[in-house]
């Protein structure tokens, strides 16, 4: 299987309640990453998973949590939405070892809160 | 933390013009750099990327960048713009010295191209 997917494409849902987005990475994409574009702004680092462990967090509080399953599948549920997660979540898959530099970007959920 | 650059939120040029987007980095040491392009409604695509060796770099769709260190700059040029050019475009630095996967993006410029 070779690209990145993401669903579902688009969603909405009111503030307070929980949402999860999906990624399916290519096979051997050990390592995942999150980013959320909000409207107008460049894509703002989540967290990052390997072999199933979050191994590094930028600037979100807990309630954006993740997952990461052994079949190169992963997961970003955030809890408690506030009008201002409403953005683009994008997800980004690499082979072991090749990190940023082997990037692939799945086309994004956008998530619109009200 | 690694920072980038990118003036001109907005660049609107004439179909067979040249394109010129700017990109600035905030690094001590000469950084990793990549642009990526946006379609609208899609991910991000890598254009091309910077490592090391020679500092222009000739990426896809017929795009190339100049990594001056002295200028702390890596613009993104194309000699003849093309209508499927209009897109979003954004210049980004890794982390370096470590192994976390996370890229610093700048805000994007918005390319227009007119008929």
């Amino acid at each position: 299987e070779t690209g990145v997917t993401q669903s579902p494409t688009h969603l909405i849902k009111t503030r307070g309640q929980q949402v999860t987005l999906r990624c399916s990475s290519q096979s051997g994409h050990n390592t995942v990453s999150w980013y959320q574009q909000a409207l107008g702004q460049g894509p703002q680092f989540i967290f990052q998973y390997y072999r199933e462990e979050e191994n590094g967090r930028g600037n979100f509080p807990p309630r954006f949590s993740g997952l990461q399953f052994p079949n190169y599948s992963s997961e970003l549920n955030v809890n408690a939405l506030e009008l201002d997660d409403s953005a683009l979540y994008l997800c980004a898959s690499s082979y072991p070892g090749e990190g940023t530099y082997g990037y692939t970007f799945g086309s994004g959920t956008r998530l619109t809160v009200v | 933390a690694q920072s980038v650059t990118q003036l001109g939120s907005h660049v609107s040029v004439s179909e067979g013009a040249l394109v010129l987007l700017r990109c600035n980095y905030s690094s001590s040491v000469p950084p990793y750099l990549f642009w990526y392009v946006q379609y609208p409604n899609q991910g991000l695509q890598l254009l091309l990327k910077y490592t090391t060796g020679a500092t222009l770099v000739k990426g896809i769709n017929g795009f190339e960048a100049e990594f001056k260190k002295s200028e702390t700059s890596f613009h993104l040029t194309k000699p003849s713009a093309h209508m499927s050019d209009a897109a979003e475009y954004f210049c980004a630095v890794p982390d370096r010295g470590s192994t976390l996967g996370r890229l610093y993006f700048g805000r994007g410029t918005q390319l227009t191209v007119w008929p």
